[in-house]
């Protein structure tokens, strides 16, 4: 079963929005990471908050966590056409990253 | 560096016939691991190596997968027989001290 879900399952946004996802899990971890994956690619590491954080900056990313709600967003400011691709959560609890089911952006130019 | 290589990219096979992925992780990533991609089921966590050593396995569908990691270097993940349903996309990762994965680009499997 899949510990993280995404939300919106899919978001269409014009070039210069901001784009919010958001994601829900379900037992306690030790870090939460977000993963951009572009179609018939693989995925990558777009960047990883810890438990003990609660907002975290890379670039044009904004991450918060809140472990009390068990939710978490990612925020990507002033989008731009390449920012078009799914966008994954992923938590570490004790065994391997478990995925989200994902929201598919498309940044529309 | 190249990061992680996976070999075949797409693979089409007939329903019986073995099949074998191919994975190399990045140098000096003591971690591996092989998810599946589904539009059903998403992402699933196969198996996990951990300085070669299988860690956890209860993500193998069943018997016809096995997966091996001979050396730091290699992995493979086998299926037989295959069947229609193993059709999918087959990522290895690897990372170290568990710590934002590296993915491999894929190997598309689509069983006839």
């Amino acid at each position: 079963s899949q510990q993280g879900e995404e939300d919106p399952q899919a978001l269409s946004i014009q070039e210069g929005e901001n784009a919010t996802m958001n994601c829900s899990y379900k037992t306690s971890i030790n870090n939460l990471q977000w993963y951009r994956q572009n179609s018939g690619r693989g995925l990558v590491h777009l960047i990883l908050i810890r438990s003990n954080e609660r907002e975290k900056h890379s670039g044009r990313l904004r991450v918060t966590l809140d472990t009390s709600k068990k939710s978490s967003s990612l925020l990507i400011t002033a989008s731009r056409a390449a920012d078009t691709a799914s966008y994954f959560c992923a938590t570490d609890s004790r065994r391997a990253l478990t995925f989200g089911s994902g929201t598919r952006l498309q940044v529309q130019p | 560096d190249a990061g992680v290589i996976q070999s075949p990219r797409h693979e089409v096979t007939e329903m019986g016939q073995e099949v074998t992925l191919r994975c190399k992780p990045i140098s000096g990533h003591n971690s591996l691991f092989w998810y599946r991609q589904t539009m059903m089921r998403g992402l699933e966590l196969l198996i996990y190596f951990n300085n070669n050593v299988p860690i956890d396995d209860s993500g193998m569908p069943e018997d016809r997968f096995s997966a091996k990691m001979p050396n730091a270097s290699f992995s493979t993940l086998k299926i037989q027989p295959s069947e229609p349903r193993d059709s999918a996309v087959y990522f290895c990762a690897s990372s170290s001290m568990g710590v934002g994965y590296t993915f491999g680009s894929g190997t598309r499997l689509t069983v006839v």
